[in-house]
């Protein structure tokens, strides 16, 4: 079975400062790691993934996460956050024999103060 | 359409009332996937189909709980004889490819 945990509940940053938000994951098997964020009212949007290949990862908005295999975590990074970055982000796994089934993380709210 | 439409939006239900809650997938998204995410959570899964086929429903919570998609488009989560603890958000995902599933905006069930 596979787990997730995000480390931080809530992250309070100013904008333009740089912010990270931490996941940890555990499983007996491979698995492919995601990022997800869901704006207030909004559904789920995929923010990037890792498959295979090269174990940095990012997106098209400055985000960049990075798997660590012997560490057991992806992180999500970005230098400088702006305001229209407050949301909630969802951390999620996948084995790679369930069809595409997510297990995520609790979640982080991150919140950018002007 | 252009992504995943649940309806309701919205649903108040009393105790023991039956629900049903509806998922119209992006045409042509082969697999469709059910979460529940109750407030303050991450979404957790409850079933996957792969066209009309039912692969997994092992995060079904209890018989109450019933999913369908009959002719492997549109899918319908019902739940039976609803308790308080089943008040959360339902959140339908649908995908072509594997590992690139969108969500619908999800259905939010207050059980009162």
């Amino acid at each position: 079975a596979q787990s997730v945990t995000q480390l931080d509940s809530q992250v309070p940053v100013f904008e333009e400062a740089p912010v990270e938000l931490r996941c940890n994951y555990s499983s007996s098997v491979s698995v492919y790691l995601f990022w997800y964020v869901q704006y207030p009212n909004q559904g789920l949007q995929l923010l990037l993934k890792y498959l295979s290949g090269s174990t940095l990862v990012e997106s098209i908005n400055g985000f960049e996460a990075e798997f660590n295999k012997s560490q057991t975590s992806f992180h999500l990074r970005k230098p400088s956050v702006h305001i229209s970055d407050t949301a909630e982000y969802f951390c999620a796994v996948s084995a790679g024999n369930q069809g595409g089934k997510l297990i995520f993380g609790q979640g982080t709210e991150l919140s950018v103060k002007p | 359409g252009a992504g995943v439409s649940q309806s309701p939006r919205y649903k108040v239900a009393k105790r023991g009332q039956d629900v049903a809650l509806r998922c119209d997938p992006i045409s042509g998204h082969v697999s469709l996937f059910w979460y529940q995410q109750a407030l303050g959570q991450g979404p957790e899964f409850l079933t996957y189909f792969q066209n009309e086929a039912q692969l997994d429903k092992s995060g079904l919570p209890s018989d109450r709980f019933f999913a369908e998609r009959p002719e492997g488009s549109v899918s319908t989560l019902k739940i039976q004889r609803t308790q308080q603890e089943d008040s959360a958000v339902y959140l339908c995902a649908s995908s072509k490819a594997i590992y690139e599933a969108f969500f619908g905006q999800g259905t939010r069930l207050t059980v009162v």
